[in-house]
């Protein structure tokens, strides 16, 4: 079965230009994740959807970032416009309910889109 | 907000030797996981723990929850190369189904 699957796998882009993360979650499951990797930070949850509906997004750095959940198999992460410090590893993850992990619920990760914005 | 810190922050070990890393937080936390993140990947659940004291295994790689419910373990034994990655520690925040992340502890096993 396939993945969560991410694109782009790789940008680079400069500062300034919009950025646009693309994210599709394992069939079937019903909650979201956007998540951040950096080194100095570590992984950081920036948004998260339940049944396409936008649950928390406290983790979301400022308003040049924004999350969309059209339909239960695609999401989009968007920076515009983009800053050097955006550079980080974003992971989108799904999990199959919305309920935590002591309910048996795993959430599954993407590869990651590596950014760099230059 | 909650943190969760792990030890050593990396670790450099030879080929065949047992590994143990650790995991606190400030808080408490009903559920651990740890995971691994292989390099140029995205982490994946190795154990889940779900009651305080529980003592887990999958193959050769055990994990316990501590009594307090603000620490857990995770020791590997008789490692191998394809042991190298970042292991974090993880709990969910209450209520809710998102995770905090520790902050990782880096295995590098040498042939």
């Amino acid at each position: 079965d396939a993945g969560v699957i991410q694109s782009p796998r790789h940008e680079v882009t400069e500062m300034g230009q919009e950025v646009t993360l693309r994210c599709k979650p394992i069939s079937g499951h019903n909650s979201l994740f956007w998540y951040r990797q950096t080194m100095m930070r570590g992984l950081e949850l920036l948004i998260y959807f339940n049944n396409n509906v936008p649950i928390d997004d406290s983790g979301m750095p400022e308003d040049r970032f924004s999350a969309k959940m059209p339909n239960a198999s695609f999401s989009t992460l968007k920076i515009q416009p983009s800053e050097p410090r955006d550079s980080a590893v974003y992971f989108c993850a799904s999990s199959l309910r919305s309920g935590g992990p002591e309910q048996g619920n795993t959430i599954y990760f993407g590869e990651g889109s590596w950014l760099t914005v230059v | 907000g909650q943190q969760l810190n792990q030890s050593p922050q990396s670790m450099f070990i030879q080929e065949g030797e047992d590994v143990s890393m650790n995991c606190t937080s400030s808080s408490i936390f009903n559920t651990w996981l740890w995971y691994k993140q292989d390099p140029g990947e995205g982490p994946v659940l190795l154990i889940a723990l779900y009651k305080a004291g529980e003592l887990t295994s999958n193959g050769r790689l055990t994990a316990q929850f501590g009594i307090t419910r603000k620490d857990s373990f995770l020791n590997i034994s008789a490692s191998i190369p394809s042991d190298v990655g970042i292991y974090f520690c993880a709990g969910p925040k209450t209520g809710a189904n998102n995770l905090f992340f520790g902050t990782g502890t880096r295995l590098t096993v040498i042939p």
